[in-house]
């Protein structure tokens, strides 16, 4: 039933380790997101997939990379992770990737980097 | 930076008052949309407010879009305390219409 789902919920971790995000839609969207909510809740993009091709990438570090098996995943793989990079992860979904599509989040994925 | 800016930061008040929010953007928008995240959840999409368009209803929701002063409100009438959550605005700008920039949002909690 669940639109748009995340795995795990939670992750914590120690620093310089490598993990992932797993992102999934069943709303049949073209488009998919990957944001990140710091401690102050600002939320702040970083990916953006519209039919398996990236078309948006903010200023991430390039050990964060976004990995589209098909339309209805995203995945994101973080590698040698850093204190800073501890927040809530969000995916999200909408139908063309347009600014007036409504987008649908996901639950989030709260990481701990320790 | 582009990002949409709510104001006030925290707003707290009683069962069944109004409570309004403020959000203020810098650049010219196409669209201007609302969402509501409770806590430890994923934003959910309130309502969409297009750039020609100055007064949009959705049940208990009023949104107002002013953009010769780049800023929208959202009121939220007889309130519940079920609305307590933060509310966030977010811009589809004219030079980057594929994306939505989101403020940092206005933690609502309604007292019963």
């Amino acid at each position: 039933d669940t639109a748009v789902s995340q795995t795990p919920k939670y992750l914590v971790t120690q620093m310089g380790n490598d993990k992932s995000i797993k992102c999934e839609q069943n709303l049949g969207h073209d488009t998919m997101y990957w944001y990140k909510q710091d401690s102050k809740k600002f939320l702040k993009i970083m990916f953006s997939y519209n039919n398996k091709e990236l078309i948006i990438n903010e200023t991430v570090p390039n050990r964060f990379s976004p990995k589209s098996p098909d339309k209805a995943h995203l995945n994101l793989h973080i590698n040698s992770l850093e204190l800073g990079d501890s927040a809530v992860y969000f995916c999200a979904s909408s139908q063309q990737g347009m600014g007036t599509d409504t987008q649908y989040f996901g639950p989030g994925t709260r990481l701990t980097v320790l | 930076s582009q990002q949409g800016e709510e104001d006030p930061q925290a707003l707290s008040i009683q069962e069944g008052e109004n409570a309004t929010m403020n959000c203020s953007y810098k650049t010219s928008i196409n669209n201007l949309q609302w969402y509501r995240q409770n806590s430890g959840r994923g934003l959910v999409h309130l309502i969409l407010i297009r750039s020609n368009e100055r007064e949009k209803h959705s049940g208990r929701l009023r949104v107002t879009l002013d953009t010769s002063k780049k800023s929208s409100s959202l009121l939220i009438t007889a309130s519940r305390a079920a609305d307590t959550a933060s509310y966030f605005c977010a811009t589809a700008f004219s030079g980057s219409a594929r994306q939505l920039t989101f403020g940092s949002g206005t933690q609502l909690t309604v007292l019963p």
